[in-house]
């Protein structure tokens, strides 16, 4: 995943609001996504975005993308609980592959 | 519908022991892939297959080999395991290009 780098970890108060940022190297990925992972379990898309928008919201999530800088960032408002997992940025770099970051683990302290 | 479903979930080999790992999914998707996810270094491609009959190389091949020979099956073998391969490893499909990846559970492999 050197890609795609992310920081390692995350600690939030529950209610507050989490971000996680991303910055990523290939300036012709068309999806840029959110996985996460809860413990013992496989990676589950949480969203994405399309390279031509800044802005996605979800619910609780809100993607921000800046293309000029490479950088994305997943905000997850009035964070749970059951949000504490790791989240992983990943970006299509060719073709069929998508690379990850080495992924955030976010802990939700009450 | 079970998705992507991965055995075994669990194993312990020792060094120079072969073994197969076997993913299959029942979503009709085109493209599977495998994983390996080790700390502080997210996910990085194995091997990956865009169709029946198909596969290819991803950033880590060496040591692993692969076969996707129906559709719903890709399988991940270790010739001769090395420590080096102590893992969790990670099946995923998607339908065609650039749409959601499905992963399943994951196999976490211990190599003595």
């Amino acid at each position: 995943g050197e890609d795609v780098e992310q920081s390692l970890f995350l600690s939030v108060r529950e209610g507050d609001s989490s971000v996680i940022n991303c910055t990523y190297t290939d300036s012709s990925s068309t999806y840029l996504y959110w996985y996460k992972q809860e413990p013992g379990a496989g990676l589950q898309l949480l969203t994405y975005i399309f390279s031509n928008m800044d802005m996605k919201q979800d619910q609780r999530l809100t993607v921000l993308l800046n293309k000029k800088d490479k950088h994305l960032s997943l905000r997850i408002a009035d964070t749970q609980t059951g949000d504490s997992a790791i989240y992983f940025c990943a970006e299509n770099t060719w073709a069929y592959k998508l690379s990850f970051g080495a992924g955030t683990t976010v802990t939700v302290r009450a | 519908n079970a998705g992507v479903t991965q055995t075994p979930k669990f194993r312990v080999l020792k060094t120079g022991q072969s073994m197969t790992l076997l993913c299959a999914q029942d979503m009709n998707h085109e493209y599977m892939y495998w994983y390996r996810q080790d700390p502080g270094m997210g996910l990085r491609l194995i091997h990956y297959s865009v169709g029946e009959g198909t596969t290819a190389k991803g950033e880590v091949p060496d040591g692993y080999n692969v076969s996707r020979l129906k559709k719903q099956n890709f399988l991940l073998g270790l010739e001769s395991a090395a420590p080096s391969q102590t893992s969790v490893y990670f099946c995923a499909s998607t339908k065609r290009q650039n749409t959601e990846a499905f992963f399943g559970q994951g196999t976490r492999l211990t190599v003595v």
